[in-house]
């Protein structure tokens, strides 16, 4: 399969604790980039990293991108009641589509 | 608002029955894309746009699937005699190219359901 692998499955964690999401895939990519959707709504664009990146940052948003391991990480810090939301991984093998995993989704309580 | 399009937003129809969505992508992007969502899952590639010429077409797709952007612009997706299983929320996106540099962008989605 070309899609990305998002772990864990579901998180919930407290308001103000920091969240962090995997996505594992399994060949080489061209970029990888992070979504959110709220229940009901579509994806809204967190952050692209390319492959030749190692580390973003948006915000209280910081994506990670190990080649080696085939994995990158999204990290929410002081979370907030109003990230709960199921997020995405979407990954582009080559200059055509992107793919997505099953997703993970947060719960933050307030 | 991404200024990805979709309209309608919302769709009951009847099983059996013919279905049209649109998809108004950001002005200056050549690429398309549509998706398909189940309730838990994430979107599945359907097929993709590079302007008018549609370059890839999922397994998904089955011949009661068309989609077309005759003008390079606007994108329809088409479902023949739909069936309980095509209820789903379709997700268009459009991105500048599809390069390392570009970022899509999801429309609001199109939510079907067939009873």
């Amino acid at each position: 399969s070309q899609q990305g692998e998002e772990d864990p499955q579901a998180l919930s964690i407290q308001e103000g604790e920091n969240a962090t999401m995997n996505c594992s895939y399994k060949t080489s990519i061209n970029n990888l980039q992070w979504y959110r959707q709220n229940s009901g709504r579509g994806l809204v664009h967190l952050i692209l990293i390319r492959s030749n990146e190692r580390e973003k940052h948006s915000g209280r948003l910081r994506v990670t991108l190990d080649t080696s391991k085939k994995s990158s990480s999204l990290l929410i810090t002081a979370s907030r009641a109003a990230d709960t939301a199921s997020y995405f991984c979407a990954i582009r093998y080559n200059n055509n589509d992107m793919r997505f995993g099953a997703g993970t989704r947060l719960t933050v309580k307030p | 608002d991404t200024g990805v399009s979709q309209d309608p937003r919302h769709k009951i129809t009847k099983r059996g029955q013919n279905v049209t969505f649109r998809c108004d992508p950001i002005s200056e992007h050549n690429r398309l894309y549509w998706y398909r969502q189940t309730l838990g899952q994430g979107p599945e590639f359907l097929t993709y746009f590079q302007n008018e010429a549609q370059l890839e077409k999922s397994r998904l797709l089955s011949d009661r699937f068309s989609a077309e952007r005759p003008k390079g612009s606007f994108s329809t997706l088409e479902i023949q005699r739909t069936e309980q299983g095509d209820s789903a929320m379709y997700l268009c996106a459009s991105s500048r190219g599809g390069g390392a540099y570009t970022e899509a962008f999801f429309g609001q989605g199109t939510r079907l359901t067939v009873v």
